[in-house]
Formats: C-alpha cells, structure tokens, sequence
C-alpha cells in the first residue's frame, strides 16, 4: 500500500459545484497534514493545513479522520480560478527525523 | 510574489555543462529543501539542510552538488546531467530544521538539458 495515496482525477466540475477531495496515508504515526494548491507550471502554495478539528477558510473545509487514516477537502461554490492539482502532504515521524510525503496530486477543472 | 527566490527561472545546458541553480529565502527559515517536479508528477525530494548542515541526502546522484554557504541561501551545482535530468527544480524553506512543518516554495527554476 502506497504511503499517501489520492483520487488523480480529473475532476470536472461546472462553476458554483461542491467538490470533495480524499487523501488517504498508511502510517497511522502521521502527526501533521496539509493540502497545497499547484497550478501548472508553477510551485506548490499551502492552501491550508488540516487539524484533528477541522477547518475552514472561506469556500474551503478541510477534515481529519484519524480512525480511518484520511483526511479530506471540501470546496463549496467552485469558481474557475479554483481549477489547479491539489497535493496532499502528510508528516510523519519515526527513528529520530520526520518525513515528509506527497500524494501524487488530484487535478481540478471547473468548466464555465 | 514569493518569499523563496530562485534563480534562474529557466536553464538551457548541455550535457557537458556545468551550471549553478541559486534560491535565496530572508524568512529566518532554519531549513532549506531541495525538490525535483517531473511533469504531472508529485515533487520528489533530494536534499535537506537544517541549520545549514546536509541532513538528508536522497541517494541523488554525484553530478547534484548542493551548497548552503549560509542560512539564507542554498545552491545546487550542475555538472554532466543527462536528459532525463530536465525537469522543474524547486527550492523550498520552513521555520525549523525538525522538518515537521509547513513548507514554502520558490517559483522553481526549470532545467533543459540537450
């Protein structure tokens, strides 16, 4: 089983669609989590990082299940700038130094 | 604009070239990271410095030499690469050299190389 692993998509949603994101990860140590925002031909940017109570900021709710080792990303009233690959990044620690681990990314297109 | 500057942006070379990318952060950031970005691929990392000291060295071949001459700036020299080398380079910080913390990252700088 992959470390990190998510949906590559794409997904194509028309504008003012909700659109959910998973992300599931294997070490059950993981300790921090984050989704990045990267559009093409540019770098990754943190859209948010996700806590155990969940966020949200603005149209975005991003969501932790520990139990079932996923975490999520929610976004309400898609807008057309909202089209990118979304990456999620998952932290683990173990032996003394953390990791770092990138899914390999979902691709969103929202179609006016 | 970002906060992590690399330069150049883009990087032609021959395969008998040597070159130098260049990324320069004034965050305080006590980590800098370098990654690799094939296209429709996930960053891959190659290099940590943590406190300016080469902490993680992803079994990257010879002809990538990383430099940290201080702890704001972190080079990558070039020297005999192949074609399969070619690809987006980002350079990347964070506020402590543990890793586990969020990253910031630099435009990128994208190699060619013929």
């Amino acid at each position: 089983r992959k470390e990190v692993e998510q949906d590559p998509g794409p997904f194509n949603v028309p504008e003012g669609a909700t659109v959910a994101f998973n992300c599931t990860y294997s070490n059950s140590a993981s300790q921090s989590f984050f989704w990045y925002r990267q559009d093409c031909r540019k770098e990754p940017k943190l859209l948010m990082s996700v806590y155990s109570s969940g966020n949200e900021d603005g149209r975005f709710t991003a969501q932790l299940n520990r139990a079932s080792q996923y975490i999520s990303l929610l976004i309400r009233d898609s807008k057309l700038s909202d089209s990118a690959t979304y990456l999620c990044v998952v932290i683990s620690s173990g032996a003394g130094s953390y990791q770092l681990t990138f899914g390999k990314g979902t691709k969103l297109s929202v179609i006016p | 604009d970002t906060e992590v500057t690399q330069t150049p942006k883009h990087l032609v070379m021959g395969m008998t070239n040597k070159k130098s990318l260049k990324c320069e952060q004034h965050m305080g950031h006590r980590a800098m990271y370098w990654y690799k970005q094939k296209a429709k691929k996930p960053p891959e990392l190659m290099f940590v410095y943590s406190y300016e000291k080469l902490s993680i060295n992803e079994s990257v071949p010879s002809r990538f030499s990383p430099e940290c001459p201080n702890s704001s700036l972190l080079n990558l020299h070039l020297h005999a690469l192949q074609p399969e080398d070619s690809a987006l380079y980002l350079c990347a910080s964070s506020p402590f050299g543990s890793g586990a913390n969020v990253l910031t990252f630099g435009a990128g700088s994208r190699l060619t190389v013929l």
